[in-house]
């Protein structure tokens, strides 16, 4: 079964308003979380990083106050896409490990979030 | 930054035949890499995952890969394909100051005809 889940898999939004998406970690504690976007027939672009108990660090070109993470727990992570827009349309996945610093550690992925603002 | 190439965004293979797919990266030190999977409409599932241990990793479904320094690649192979190996399929790197975070290649998608 999943041991990251992602709520919720599909949503539809109306522009302008804001979304949040979940990710939780079922059997174990994620120190770190990573958000991606996917847009269709496209690969996958890290958006940030979402520490527990610490500020995200979002890569470049992406708009902190537009995707706002909140990693309050060690099994929750939320992306919240604020006045989404059309162009925001696209498939969110997040994905977490354990202890970064122990490299052997599987890295899991959610289900995806597949967001549609019309 | 780590970055890696994904050669060829489109493969045809029939039912049975060999399934290659090339994966090269750029770094100056070994990398950790990854091979996933994605059926329509759903998340990725790990195939495979080389971190310097034996070069050659085995992974789920009949797929393995190669880790090759000298010619920075890490391609899949599996020696026969079957219908439900038809999916898109990504290469993904990732080093040790920051384990976890990944850097996806282009991804291939995989057609297995009759």
């Amino acid at each position: 079964g999943a041991v990251v889940s992602q709520h919720p898999s599909w949503v539809i939004c109306k522009s302008g308003t804001s979304v949040k998406i979940e990710c939780r970690s079922l059997d174990f504690q994620a120190t770190t979380m990573f958000w991606y976007r996917q847009f269709p027939k496209q690969s996958l672009m890290l958006m940030a990083t979402s520490n527990e108990g610490s500020k995200a660090t979002y890569e470049q070109g992406v708009e902190k106050d537009k995707f706002l993470i909140n990693h309050a727990s060690l099994t929750l992570s939320t992306l919240t896409v604020t006045s989404a827009h059309p162009e925001d349309s696209s498939f969110y996945i997040c994905s977490a490990c354990t202890d970064r610093g122990f490299i052997r550690n599987t890295i899991y992925f959610g289900e995806g979030s597949w967001l549609t603002v019309v | 930054a780590q970055s890696v190439t994904q050669l060829g965004s489109h493969v045809s293979v029939s039912e049975g035949a060999l399934v290659l797919l090339r994966c090269n990266y750029s770094s100056s030190v070994p990398p950790y890499l990854f091979w996933y999977v994605q059926y329509p409409n759903q998340g990725l599932q790990l195939l495979l995952k080389y971190t310097s241990a034996a070069t050659l990793v085995k992974g789920i479904n009949g797929f393995e890969a190669e880790f090759k320094k000298s010619e920075t690649s890490f391609h899949l192979t599996k020696p026969s394909a079957h219908m439900r190996d038809a999916a898109e399929y990504f290469c993904a790197v990732s080093d040790a100051d920051s384990w976890g975070k990944l850097q996806f290649g282009s991804g291939t998608q995989v057609v297995v005809t009759p």
